[in-house]
């Protein structure tokens, strides 16, 4: 989506390994948040940004942290990957006001193999 | 927090109006419904969200009812493209902060 890009797009790695996604926004928008989809369940929370520096955890955060040094990027970061998070995770910016809801990225398919 | 009820699935022929209802009973009154959908292996995407009143653009329709405890969105000439997976969600106007939950959503196959 415009104004929202995930990289790298696609991951293979190894478990054990450490791995960093990002998403990155130009629309200067104030909530950042990270989501994982896996078949037979909905979009989940992994955690969320309210601002710089600012995070807080979702419904499946363990075994990921986050940090967010700029507006603009929103790292993940699986400390130690484990097969369990191969995932397609997705990245979506909010406003928060009414008008604007969530646009998310195109999303990271992550292997761990 | 207001959660949603979807169907699993639905399927509709080609042309034909789809109907994806959603129920929200205990919505708050500050809170709009929201629609995406998720076509294959993309990220969601909005469609349209509304607070009381009938809502339309370009892509859909938006029906809540009076006491705002179920919607229903229209998309009233369904083509093969409209495949996907149809989430309903509700969020303060001012929600930032507020994470709704998009759970498994409809997934909407349109036929031939």
């Amino acid at each position: 989506d415009a104004g929202i890009t995930q990289s790298p797009r696609h991951k293979v790695t190894e478990t054990g390994t450490p791995v960093t996604l990002r998403c990155h926004q130009t629309e200067n928008h104030r909530y950042m948040y990270w989501y994982r989809q896996d078949p037979g369940h909905g979009l989940r929370l992994i955690h969320y940004s309210y601002g710089v520096k600012d995070t807080d955890k979702g419904e499946v955060s363990d075994g990921y942290s986050v940090s967010r040094s700029k507006t603009e990027d929103f790292l993940l970061t699986l400390e130690s990957a484990t097969s369990s998070q191969t995932s397609v995770y997705f990245c979506a910016i909010s406003e928060g006001a009414e008008y604007y809801g969530y646009t998310f990225g195109s999303g990271t398919r992550l292997t761990v193999v | 927090d207001a959660k949603t009820t979807q169907p699993t699935s639905m399927d509709c022929a080609e042309g034909r109006a789809a109907n994806l209802p959603c129920n929200h009973s205990t919505i708050s009154g500050n809170e709009y419904v929201y629609w995406y959908r998720q076509i294959h292996s993309q990220g969601p995407q909005y469609i349209i969200h509304g607070l009381k009143n009938n809502e339309t653009n370009e892509m859909a329709s938006l029906i809540i009812t009076e006491d705002r405890k179920s919607s229903t969105l229209i998309l009233p000439h369904a083509t093969l493209r409209d495949t996907a997976v149809y989430y309903c969600i509700v969020r303060p106007a001012s929600g930032g902060s507020y994470i709704p939950t998009f759970g498994r959503g409809t997934s909407l196959i349109v036929h031939p």
